[in-house]
């Protein structure tokens, strides 16, 4: 069956980076596209972009360029989230999303708690 | 800014029927969109119930149900259970940019 699996908490200092991971399992890594989703602590759900699996083009959200980079490892079926910089702000769960196929929402991760903090 | 708007909070009696909206800052939302819809329960990742407005998963309860109402999207729950109480999303497809609506609170009392 489908499984995405994410990597664990992080806890980081101001400036630094993170490299959080997406695993996927039970499909075609390659025939699907993976979305990535950001919630701050007690607040709603921001899109961040999405990286198309076929070809690892990235598309960003507004307010997510510069210092965030998604990324793809088609050998191990996984897909990368990596934020430089890191700001108290970037304090938040990051989830990665697989699609069903265009425009349908599927399988969500459980989760990657990142906290900044010094 | 695009912003989609969904009512902050609703409550719901056990068994009863409830419909959620999804507004759009832009005017009238339609098909083109492709609204979707989430549950996400205290501590847990959002699930996927619905998509291209009125679309189940496989894996959406029978009681869930999508449309478009009034100029918003909607999402119905008939025959509400105590588990569904959660927080609500709607998800809209702008130009190739996703947005999320700043969801709902359904209690269930």
């Amino acid at each position: 069956q489908v499984q995405v699996v994410q990597s664990g908490s992080e806890l980081k200092m101001p400036g630094a980076s993170v490299k959080v991971s997406c695993k996927a399992s039970g499909y075609t890594f390659t025939n699907y596209h993976i979305n990535w989703v950001r919630q701050a602590p007690g607040q709603g759900l921001e899109w961040m972009g999405w990286i198309n699996t076929n070809t690892g083009h990235p598309t960003y959200a507004q307010g997510f360029t510069g210092r965030f980079v998604f990324s793809l490892d088609t050998s191990v079926s996984t897909a990368y989230l990596q934020i430089s910089s890191l700001k108290a702000e970037d304090t938040a769960i990051y989830y990665c999303v697989r699609d069903l196929r265009g425009y349908v929402w599927g399988y969500w991760g459980q989760g990657s708690l990142v906290t900044v903090s010094s | 800014q695009t912003v989609v708007t969904q009512e902050p909070s609703l409550t719901v009696s056990p068994g009863g029927t409830v419909t959620l909206t999804c507004a759009s800052s832009t005017g009238a939302v339609t098909s083109d969109y492709y609204p979707n819809w989430l549950q996400q329960k205290p501590g847990q990742a959002p699930t996927s119930l619905i998509y291209s407005t009125s679309d189940k998963h496989s894996w959406t309860p029978a009681r869930f149900s999508g449309s478009l109402l009034g100029g918003k999207a909607a999402l119905t729950l008939s025959g509400v259970q105590p588990e569904d109480e959660a927080e609500y999303y709607c998800l809209l497809l702008y130009g190739g940019a996703w947005v999320f609506g700043g969801g709902t609170k359904l209690t269930v009392l």
